[in-house]
C-alpha cells in the first residue's frame, strides 16, 4: 500500500535562508509525486510534480524538489525563504500500478519563516 | 484562484441532519474529487467522478454520497451527521483522469456539526 511520511510537523527558518521540507514515500513501483501548499483559510495550491525524467523538478514561487529513488524521498526546497512562504505544505503520492487516481497525502509540515 | 468553486464556505448544523456541499470544477475539467480534512485524520480521499460516472472510492462512509451532474458540477451529500463529521471538505478537479494530472483544489467548505 502506498504511504507518504513528512517527518517534521514544524520547520522554522530565517528569512533569506534556504529551506527544506522533507518527504519520504512508500509505493510499489515508480511513484507520481506532488507538493501542495495550503495558506490559512484557503484550499491547496499545486506547487510541482514529479512524473518521470529529470530528478530535479522546478515549480511555482521558486520552489523545487529533488526525487531520490534510492532514498525514496522527494524533499521540497527553496534557496531563499520569504516570510510569505509561511504555510502548511503537503507531499502527496499516486501509485500508478494500482490504477488509483486519487492523491494520498502526508500529514503536512507547517513552515514558519522568521523575519 | 484555482478556478474551482465550492459553496457554501461555512455550514453549521446539528447532529442527525443532512447537508449538501456543492462544487463547480474548473472550466474544461471532467474529473472531480472530494477530500475530507480533519485534525485527527488529515487529508483523506473520499470519492472521484469522471464525466458523470463514479471512478474511484476512498474512505467514504455509507452515510455520505456524491454525484456529478451533466454540467459537471458535483454535490456531496452528508446525512445522519455526527460530531466527528466536522471537518473541512475540499473538492478538486483535473482535466482528465490520468494519474499524472495534477488536481486543482477549491477553497473548501467548513462543516461544523453541533
Amino acid at each position: 500500500a502506498q504511504s507518504v511520511a513528512q517527518p517534521e510537523d514544524q520547520v522554522n527558518v530565517a528569512e533569506g535562508n534556504p529551506l527544506t521540507v522533507k518527504c519520504t514515500y512508500s509505493v510499489s513501483g515508480n511513484p507520481y509525486l506532488f507538493w501542495y501548499v495550503q495558506y490559512p483559510n484557503r484550499g491547496l495550491q499545486f506547487l510541482l510534480k514529479y512524473i518521470t525524467g529529470d530528478n530535479l523538478v522546478k515549480g511555482s514561487y521558486g520552489f523545487e524538489a529533488e526525487f531520490n529513488k534510492s532514498q525514496t524521498s522527494f524533499h521540497l526546497k527553496k534557496p531563499s525563504a520569504l516570510v510569505s512562504d509561511s504555510a502548511l505544505y503537503f507531499c502527496a503520492v499516486r501509485e500508478p500500478q494500482t490504477g488509483a487516481n486519487n492523491l494520498f497525502f502526508g500529514t503536512g509540515t507547517r513552515l514558519t519563516v522568521i523575519p | 484562484d484555482s478556478g474551482v468553486t465550492q459553496t457554501p464556505k461555512h455550514l453549521i448544523t446539528a447532529t442527525g441532519q443532512r447537508v449538501t456541499l456543492r462544487c463547480s470544477p474548473r472550466s474544461g475539467d471532467l474529473s472531480v474529487y472530494w477530500y475530507q480534512q480533519s485534525l485527527d485524520q488529515g487529508l483523506q480521499f473520499l470519492i472521484q467522478y469522471y464525466n458523470g460516472e463514479e471512478r474511484a472510492k476512498g474512505n467514504i462512509l455509507e452515510r455520505f454520497s456524491a454525484q456529478q451532474f451533466p454540467d459537471l458540477h458535483s454535490e456531496l451529500n452528508l446525512s445522519s451527521l455526527e460530531l466527528g463529521d466536522s471537518a473541512l471538505y475540499f473538492c478538486a478537479s483535473s482535466v482528465a483522469s490520468r494519474q499524472y494530472n495534477e488536481q486543482f483544489f477549491g477553497p473548501g467548505t467548513r462543516l461544523t456539526v453541533l
